[in-house]
């Protein structure tokens, strides 16, 4: 079956240091992933996915299919990068998302 | 714009009673889809739909019906709510360019006493 692996509920880091949200996923085919985040008291919205090979506000993300992960990563950590991150896996040829379990982020000042 | 907008915000429902959640977009997606979202389980699916008239089950559908009678809206149903059923439900759409972003509404936060 497919998954989604976040392994961490809560890193916390302070501001500048950096950042690793982990992402672990199962899929024997050719993933795309994402990554939502979720500020607070706003609404899920995309990141970055894989695909695309940007850097959004700082982030990025690789897809190595070796170890079947896409981790996030930041190098300075800032306060406003606080908030909920949700890696998540398309199947080829689906429709749907398999969302893992989120990671929080806080970062102190 | 609006987006994806949900109706409503909140609702507290007695166990047994029965409530339907409202989602729209103006996007002219096609694609919909409804979710919970639990402490510790992340955003499961309960049901989507990939057309006006059309809906499938997701990876949680069990208590619940959707309906999709219009292409901006996707109602998501619950006949006789449990306690289970507490969570903060969100929608979500898509459109069928390839880029496969989901655009998620701003949720429903539902209790069940």
């Amino acid at each position: 079956a497919q998954r989604v692996t976040q392994p961490e509920k809560l890193l916390s880091v302070f501001k500048g240091a950096p950042v690793e949200l982990k992402c672990n996923y199962s899929y024997s085919g050719s993933p795309e992933l994402f990554w939502y985040v979720q500020y607070s008291r706003q609404r899920l919205q995309l990141l970055l996915r894989h695909i695309s090979r940007e850097s959004i506000k700082g982030f990025t993300a690789d897809l190595n299919k070796g170890e079947t992960s896409f981790h996030l990563k930041k190098p300075f950590a800032q306060e406003e990068d606080s908030a909920m991150y949700y890696c998540a896996l398309r199947r080829s040829n689906t429709d749907k998302l398999i969302f893992g379990t989120g990671t929080r982020l806080q970062v102190f000042p | 714009n609006a987006g994806v907008t949900q109706t409503p915000k909140f609702r507290v429902l007695k166990t047994g009673q029965s409530m339907t959640l409202l989602c729209a977009q103006d996007m002219n997606h096609e694609y919909m889809y409804w979710y919970r979202q639990d402490p510790g389980m992340g955003l499961r699916l309960i049901h989507y739909s990939v057309g006006e008239g059309t809906t499938a089950k997701g990876e949680v559908p069990d208590g619940y019906n959707v309906s999709r009678l219009k292409k901006q809206n996707f109602l998501l149903g619950l006949e006789s709510a449990a306690p289970s059923q507490t969570s903060v439900y969100f929608c979500a759409s898509r459109d069928t360019s390839g880029y496969n972003e989901q655009f998620f509404g701003p949720g429903t936060r539902l209790t069940v006493l």
